[in-house]
């Protein structure tokens, strides 16, 4: 495979349930980047990751929590969501953190509903 | 903080040419990305500018003022594939992209 692979595409969850999503990239990249996309909404960065090292948590409510076990693995593991949480959630990679990050290779991204 | 302004909607005609405009508080960014996103699909990297000027790639060229704040993609002899949203996205101090709510296309025949 190539690029960026996340899993599950779509995601239906309780707001009681506990899941995660994964993402894999295949590129050989130093930092990776959570993204929530809402309709008519910005990209709004969550969670960076850099060599596997936590660089950026942006201001993200703790029921959401990050995990990079490798530099080509990234988790969002999520428990007690919200239905205001319901959205796209991006998976992006670079080659590094600083002037690299210009350049992002983003997944098709895991569709999540939260009822 | 730093935000991008963008037009949520464009409407073109096949085989014409289209600005797609993007503009920020000056002195916000380093330099500035644009992202294309298909409906249902990962946004793709297009293109960047970190000086000044126009950036040229085939049918696609950007273009930037630091001094005004301001970008704009322009796209040539539009396909109808062509139609999707486009982001444009600034590097802030931290080395992050912020980016703006997106500009949909929409190509008619």
């Amino acid at each position: 495979e190539t690029g960026v692979t996340q899993t599950p595409r779509h995601l239906v969850m309780g707001m009681t349930n506990k899941k995660s999503l994964k993402c894999e990239q295949h590129l050989g990249h130093n930092a990776m980047y959570w993204y929530k996309q809402s309709a008519k909404k910005p990209l709004e960065l969550m969670f960076v990751y850099s060599l596997e090292e936590r660089v950026e948590n942006n201001s993200v409510p703790s029921r959401f929590s990050p995990e990079c076990p490798n530099s080509s693995h990234l988790f969002l593991h999520l428990h007690t969501l919200q239905p205001e949480d319901s959205a796209l959630y991006l998976c992006a990679s670079s080659q590094d953190e600083g002037t690299g990050a210009n350049v992002l290779t983003f997944g098709a991204g895991s569709r999540l509903t939260v009822l | 903080g730093q935000s991008l302004e963008q037009p949520s909607e464009v409407t073109a005609v096949e085989g014409a040419i289209v600005q797609i405009n993007c503009t920020y508080q000056t002195s916000g960014f380093y330099g500035l990305s644009w992202y294309q996103q298909h409906d249902g699909g990962a946004p793709t990297f297009l293109s960047y500018n970190g000086l000044d000027g126009l950036e040229e790639k085939g049918r696609f060229s950007s273009f930037l003022s630091r001094s005004k704040g301001y970008s704009y993609l322009l796209l040539k002899e539009l396909q109808m594939k062509d139609s999707a949203s486009y982001l444009c996205a600034g590097m802030d101090s931290s080395y992050k992209l912020i980016f703006g709510s997106g500009t949909r296309l929409l190509v008619r025949p």
